[in-house]
């Protein structure tokens, strides 16, 4: 069966540091990968998604960037971090071809706090 | 702007009751609306999802209701259980191509049910 390990669960970074949250995709090829952020009270908004490796779609501007180095890796990075960074990001992934591929599941998600 | 919008926020309903969440979108090209169930911490886990050719789809205790005409639909959770108690989202794409996956949310409601 198909799982999704992301992590740290919890983090907490200064203002200006660098960030890296690491996702991976176990028991499916070639899966759509995607970054969602929700901050608090809010829904949750699409940050980046992938259809293949090195291909990255960017929903909104940001002060964060994504790649995808392996089939099924996604990672989100910032350079410097700024305090409206806060949030639970939240990798997903898609199964193209499953019968039911409109199917988003979601990995545990992140809590990140910028102070 | 916000392409989903969910109602209401909070929600207290006594156990064995049933609770209704609504949501109304403005995008007619939507094609695919789905409810996730979010407990603290945790990633959203997909509840279950309806697609506009059908007006109604039932799935143990959890109804999803669809209003074309009014591009408007909800969740409808009989006999509600404390373990219920939970964020829901609402959400809305045009899952097909290079827009799957690609969930516009709403901004959650918080049901809790009173035992």
């Amino acid at each position: 069966s198909q799982t999704i390990h992301q992590w740290p669960a919890t983090l907490v970074q200064p203002v200006g540091s660098p960030l890296s949250l690491e996702c991976t995709v176990e028991g499916t090829s070639n899966p759509n990968l995607y970054w969602y952020r929700q901050a608090a009270g809010r829904g949750l908004q699409l940050l980046f998604y992938s259809v293949g490796i090195g291909q990255i779609s960017s929903e909104v501007p940001q002060n964060l960037s994504a790649s995808r180095p392996q089939d099924r890796q996604f990672i989100l990075s910032s350079k410097k971090l700024l305090l409206s960074d806060s949030g639970f990001y939240l990798c997903a992934w898609i199964d193209r071809a499953a019968p039911t591929n409109e199917k988003l599941f979601f990995g545990s998600g992140t809590q990140l706090s910028v102070l | 702007q916000q392409q989903v919008k969910q109602s209401p926020q909070s929600l207290i309903v006594q156990k064995g009751g049933i609770s209704i969440i609504n949501c109304a979108y403005e995008n007619t090209a939507f094609d695919y609306f789905p409810w996730y169930q979010q407990f603290p911490g945790k990633g959203p886990a997909l509840l279950i999802a309806i697609r506009p050719d059908v007006s109604e789809k039932k799935e143990g205790r959890f109804t999803i209701s669809f209003n074309k005409s009014a591009k408007q639909f909800s969740l409808h959770i009989m006999d509600s259980q404390p373990g219920d108690s939970a964020t829901y989202f609402c959400a809305a794409s045009m899952n097909r191509g290079s827009t799957l996956g690609r969930l516009y949310f709403g901004r959650g409601t918080q049901l809790t049910v009173w035992p």
